[in-house]
C-alpha cells in the first residue's frame, strides 16, 4: 500500500523552511528519501532505519517516528536547488515490495 | 564509474511489437527492480530480483516479463506493448545492506502509439 505524502505542493521563497510529510497504514521498518528533477533520475538523500532516528546533511534532515509509522522531511533555509519532487520510500529490503509515497513537489522561487 | 546504465533512453513504437529494456550495473549488486512512473502516481514497482534465477512480481506486473541470467543484468521484455504502457522506466540496483540506497538509472521514456 502506497504511504502517503503530504503536502502535494509546496511553494517557497528561497530561504524559508519547509517540511514534507510521509505516513503509511503499514508498519514502516525503513524509509528511504529521493529528490527528482523533472525527467531526471531519483537522487537518493538519506535512509532512516530505526524508530525515532534522525539524520541530516547540510540543511536537509528527517525524522522517524516508528510508533506513528510516519517520517517528515525538513528542508531549513531553502535553495533554488532544492527544487524538484521528493519522494519517500518503504518496504522490505531487498527490494521487494518497495512502495514510493506519490511525492511532494517542491518549488523554490529566488 | 559506479552506474546503473539503461537503453534505450527514448523510444518511440507502435502496439504489439514487442520491446526490450535492457539495465545494467556495475556495482556487483545482488538486488535489481523496475519502477514505471506516471504524473501524479509516483514510481511504482513492476518486478524486483533478489539474485540471479530469482525474480518477483511488483505491485503493476501485468504485461511485462524480466529475466535475470547474470548478475548485472535485468532486462525488461514488453511482449505485446500497449499504449496504455507509454511511461517513463527507471531500473534499479541496491546491495544487501540496508543502510544502502537503490541506484538508479537514467530513466527511458517509452510511447506506445
Amino acid at each position: 500500500q502506497q504511504p502517503v505524502q503530504s503536502p502535494q505542493a509546496v511553494i517557497l521563497r528561497e530561504g524559508e523552511d519547509a517540511v514534507i510529510n510521509c505516513s503509511s497504514s503499514k508498519a514502516l521498518y525503513s524509509v528511504h528519501w529521493y529528490r527528482q528533477k523533472h525527467g531526471e533520475a531519483p537522487v537518493f538523500l538519506m535512509i532512516l532505519l530505526k524508530g525515532g532516528e534522525q539524520k541530516g546533511h547540510d540543511k536537509i534532515s528527517a525524522s522517524f517516528n516508528e510508533k506513528k509509522q510516519q517520517s517528515s522531511l525538513y528542508l531549513t533555509a531553502s535553495q533554488l536547488s532544492y527544487s524538484g519532487t521528493y519522494f519517500c520510500g518503504t518496504g522490505n529490503w531487498g527490494g521487494q515490495n518497495f512502495v514510493f509515497g506519490p511525492g511532494t513537489r517542491l518549488s523554490v522561487l529566488p | 564509474e559506479a552506474q546503473v546504465t539503461q537503453n534505450p533512453r527514448y523510444l518511440i513504437t507502435v502496439t504489439g511489437k514487442k520491446l526490450t529494456v535492457t539495465c545494467s550495473q556495475n556495482m556487483n549488486h545482488e538486488y535489481m527492480s523496475w519502477y514505471r512512473q506516471d504524473p501524479g502516481l509516483g514510481l511504482r514497482q513492476i518486478y524486483y530480483s533478489m539474485n540471479v534465477e530469482v525474480t518477483d512480481k511488483g505491485d503493476v506486473p501485468e504485461g511485462y516479463k524480466v529475466s535475470r541470467k547474470e548478475k548485472r543484468n535485468f532486462p525488461l521484455i514488453l511482449e505485446s506493448p500497449s499504449p496504455n504502457q507509454t511511461s517513463l522506466y527507471f531500473c534499479a540496483s541496491s546491495s544487501t545492506d540496508s543502510n544502502q540506497p537503490q541506484h538508479f538509472g537514467d530513466g527511458t521514456r517509452l510511447s506506445i502509439l
